[in-house]
């Protein structure tokens, strides 16, 4: 069973409006959490993350959010733009360097 | 430019032929890693290595090899390659492994097993 869910395959939003990407886990074990940015042909890139120590974390127009008692935890983009489109994953550790991820949520913003 | 490295980027095989797929990072990274995406399932660990001839299994290592001879490359390994092993690949660095360490990805491998 998948640890890290990201039950929205696909998010279509406006260029200027915000864009809320969501991610669930059920390790309660897991304390750092991470969001990759992936375009097409590419791979992976590191956008942002938070510790668990922490409920929020800012860095440009990126914001994500965690809760731990709800274990779900969001990235909130303001303002959306058409080179935000990609493919978002959540992921999660719990120990050491490994990664445990999320199905991926496509974001679409439209111009 | 600092960056991972895959080779071949696009890779058509049949079931049973032996291939390599290579992974090179040029930062001097201790720790690499290789991950396979499958639509739905996000990236799943294949195998991970802390440094050099230190190798451990991931969630999904049936099928695959690694090798940690030089720091810099970390192959992965299909002795007799499946069709369920149909995938996109990814190889990964970071410059150690502690907890809040950035990886560093490759461009991706993709693999048709017929």
């Amino acid at each position: 069973d998948q640890q890290v869910k990201q039950n929205s395959p696909s998010l279509s939003v406006q260029e200027g409006r915000i864009s809320i990407l969501n991610c669930d886990y059920t390790n309660s074990m897991f304390d750092y959490f991470l969001w990759y940015k992936k375009y097409p042909a590419e791979g992976p890139t590191f956008l942002i993350s938070i510790s668990s120590i922490k409920d929020k974390n800012e860095d440009g127009r990126f914001t994500v959010f965690l809760n731990k008692s709800a274990k779900h935890l969001s990235l909130h983009i303001v303002p959306s733009q058409p080179g935000d489109s990609a493919v978002y994953f959540c992921a999660a550790k719990s120990a050491g360097n490994m990664l445990t991820f999320g199905g991926g949520t496509r974001l679409m913003v439209k111009p | 430019e600092a960056q991972v490295t895959q080779n071949p980027r696009y890779l058509i095989t049949v079931t049973g032929k032996k291939l390599t797929v290579t992974c090179s990072q040029n930062m001097n990274h201790e720790y690499m890693s290789w991950y396979r995406q499958d639509p739905g399932l996000g990236l799943r660990q294949i195998y991970y290595s802390m440094n050099v001839e230190v190798t451990d299994k991931g969630d999904v290592p049936e099928g695959y090899k690694v090798s940690r001879k030089e720091k810099r490359n970390f192959p992965l390994i299909l002795e007799s390659p499946s069709p369920n092993q149909t995938s996109l690949y990814f190889c990964a660095s970071s410059y150690s492994t502690g907890f809040e360490e950035t990886q560093y990805f490759g461009p991706g491998t993709r693999l048709l097993v017929l």
